[in-house]
Order: C-alpha cells, then structure tokens, then sequence
C-alpha cells in the first residue's frame, strides 16, 4: 500500500486563523480525500481531492471554509480557514487503490 | 435510514482470548466492507477487507465474517495480544452501476486486552 505522511502532525493555533495541513503520498493515486474525526469519533469525508479540478464536497463541508488543492497526483493540501474551538480534530489524509483507502497519521488541530 | 454501526461501544478481553467485533449495516446495497484499526494518535490501519460475493474472508489472527441475510459484519482477532488494544471501526461502500460511491465508517468499538 502507498505511504502517506501529512504534516504537521499536530498544532495549536488560535480562533480567527487558518491553517494548511499537507498530505504527501510516495506514489501516484487517482482519488485522495480528506476525512475529520472529532475527538471520540467515527470518521466523516470532506471532500474528494480532485486533481485538476475543483474538489468535490460533501454536505456540511463548503469551499470557503475548506479550500482544497490537488496540484499533481501525489500531493494535496486542506486548508482550514477563519478557525473556531469547534474545528479542533484529527484530519486525515486518504487515498484510494481498489476499492480499498489508506490513511495517513492525521494532523491533530486544537483551536483555542 | 441508512447506518453502519456496532452492538458494542466498548470491548475487554484477557490476553489468549478471542475477539469478536460486530457491526451492523442497514443498506443491503453496500457490496464491500472494511475493518480499520485505529491506535491512539494514529491514523486507521487497514486489517481485512470482504467482499459481498463472499461470507468469509481469513487474515493473519483476523477472521471477517459477512452475513447478509440481516446485515451483520463481524471482526474475530484470535489469542488477542495487548497490541490489539485500539479503536477498530468497520466501513462500508456501495458501487452505484459504474461509480464508486464513498465509504462511509461507522461508530467503532474499543477494544481493551487485559494481561
């Protein structure tokens, strides 16, 4: 399976700011997407990571709040933006090879 | 409406016992089905996967067993070892005609080994 490595792995920031999260897969995928998990949580998609297009949301997650870039097929970037305590999660890096997705080690956000 | 979820939030076990994790899906479209393990601070780690042309499916210790007449998945980890001790979360997918559809993970149940 692909090794995925997301950085950072955690940080703190504070209300008002925003906060890229990179996820770096060491070969070339069709689909990634991005997951959170709210402490004590099941998983939820965000979005699917398009390359060369714009990313596909699910409902409750819009563009403004989460832009989402996919320049090439290995490397992809979730940005979440004007952050809120409530944003506080681990967000996930997937990616997809028949059927099945891999994770990466998630980046673990705290919003004060 | 349509769900995947787990009878059991939490799970102890002895060390050299057997595991059994059940989860429960409601949509008899969903054709594809996997088991994650998740260990604190990590991201989930794939274990075994079933497909619904299949009832079982072996791994190394894991067995997944897939009942589709009332919608039951179940994970079984033989002689459970203290680093089974995680969150494991089972995840469905439906294929619509040629698409994909997403997966969609349910609740998870934590599993604790005592030695």
């Amino acid at each position: 399976s692909a090794v995925i490595s997301q950085k950072p792995s955690r940080d703190i920031c504070q209300r008002g700011t925003s906060l890229t999260i990179q996820c770096q897969v060491d070969s070339q995928v069709t689909m990634m997407f991005w997951y959170r998990q709210q402490p004590g949580q099941s998983l939820t998609l965000i979005a699917t990571a398009n390359q060369g297009s714009e990313a596909t949301y699910e409902s409750g997650f819009v563009i403004d709040k989460f832009p989402i870039s996919r320049p090439n097929l290995t490397f992809s970037t979730l940005t979440v933006s004007n952050m809120s305590p409530e944003d506080s999660s681990i967000y996930l890096c997937s990616v997809e090879d028949t059927d099945t997705q891999y994770f990466g080690p998630g980046t673990r956000l705290t919003v004060l | 409406g349509e769900s995947v979820g787990l009878h059991l939030p939490t799970l102890s076990v002895q060390e050299g016992d057997n595991s059994i994790i059940n989860c429960a899906y409601s949509n008899s479209a969903s054709d594809y089905f996997i088991w994650y393990k998740q260990e604190s601070g990590k991201g989930p780690q794939f274990i075994i996967d079933i497909r619904s042309n299949m009832d079982k499916r072996q791994g190394q210790r894991v067995t997944v067993l897939l009942n589709k007449t009332v919608k039951h998945l179940s994970l079984q980890i033989a002689a459970t070892q203290p680093g089974d001790s995680a969150v494991y979360f089972c995840a469905e997918k439906r294929h619509y005609g040629g698409s994909q559809g997403n997966l969609i993970f349910g609740k998870g149940t934590k599993l604790s080994v005592k030695p």
